[in-house]
């Protein structure tokens, strides 16, 4: 059974801090790793898919990491706005996965924005 | 907005019974994948529907099922339904079900099952 661990399960920032958090997840056999925004009463949508070790990416005030040697990813949120306010998941896709798009997700972290 | 739809929203039913949960896919898009997320835990995968066949499966009993239809949207349906199945059903449209390539994904169905 594969196990997608995410930390912290929950944070309060203020309005303007940065905050990151973590995913960790199999360093044997990785071959990607996904990265999902899930604001309430809306559905999970797509931040980045990440398969190169070593590799950043970014999408406005938000970038992400990979260490796939030591099976983790963070999320970078710069200048946290109210409407960050969601809950990020992080899913794993193993080599061994096959055809299928068999992701393991993680249980996400919510974040709270407070103006 | 995806282009992802789910139907119903939300539902109730009873132990026992049997319930059908409906996606329709993002335009152009030929894989639909079917996840479960109960309470407190992150989605788990059901299954993928690829070309209107199963293309893989997770470790759900065969009382889940599914079909794909030639549109590519697909539906859900759960047989002798339990308490545990009360969760959120999400539907995801994918091109090809590359594991590179990102999900679209439906506001999901919520399940009660009293």
């Amino acid at each position: 059974i594969l196990n997608v661990e995410q930390s912290p399960q929950s944070l309060h920032v203020q309005e303007g801090d940065s905050t990151n958090f973590t995913c960790s997840f199999p360093s044997s056999n990785f071959y990607a790793l996904h990265w999902y925004r899930w604001e309430t009463a809306k559905s999970p949508e797509a931040l980045f898919v990440m398969t190169l070790n070593g590799d950043e990416k970014k999408k406005g005030r938000i970038s992400a990491t990979l260490n796939t040697k030591e099976g983790y990813s963070y999320l970078y949120i710069k200048g946290s706005q109210p409407e960050d306010s969601a809950t990020y998941l992080c899913a794993f896709f193993p080599i061994s996965g096959g055809s299928n798009y068999k992701l393991t997700f993680g249980k996400g972290t919510l974040l709270t924005v407070n103006p | 907005e995806t282009g992802v739809t789910q139907s119903p929203t939300h539902l109730i039913k009873t132990r026992g019974q049997q319930v059908t949960l409906r996606c329709s896919s993002q335009s152009g898009h030929n894989t639909v994948s079917w996840y479960q997320q109960a309470l407190g835990q992150g989605p788990q995968f059901i299954f993928q529907y690829y070309r209107e066949e199963e293309n893989g499966r997770g470790n759900f009993p065969p009382r889940f099922s599914g079909l794909q239809f030639p549109n590519y949207s697909s539906e859900l349906n759960v047989n002798a339904l339990e308490l545990d199945d009360s969760a959120l059903y999400l539907c995801a449209s994918s091109l090809g079900g590359r594991p590179t390539g990102e999900l679209f994904f439906g506001e999901g169905s919520r399940l009660t099952v009293l």
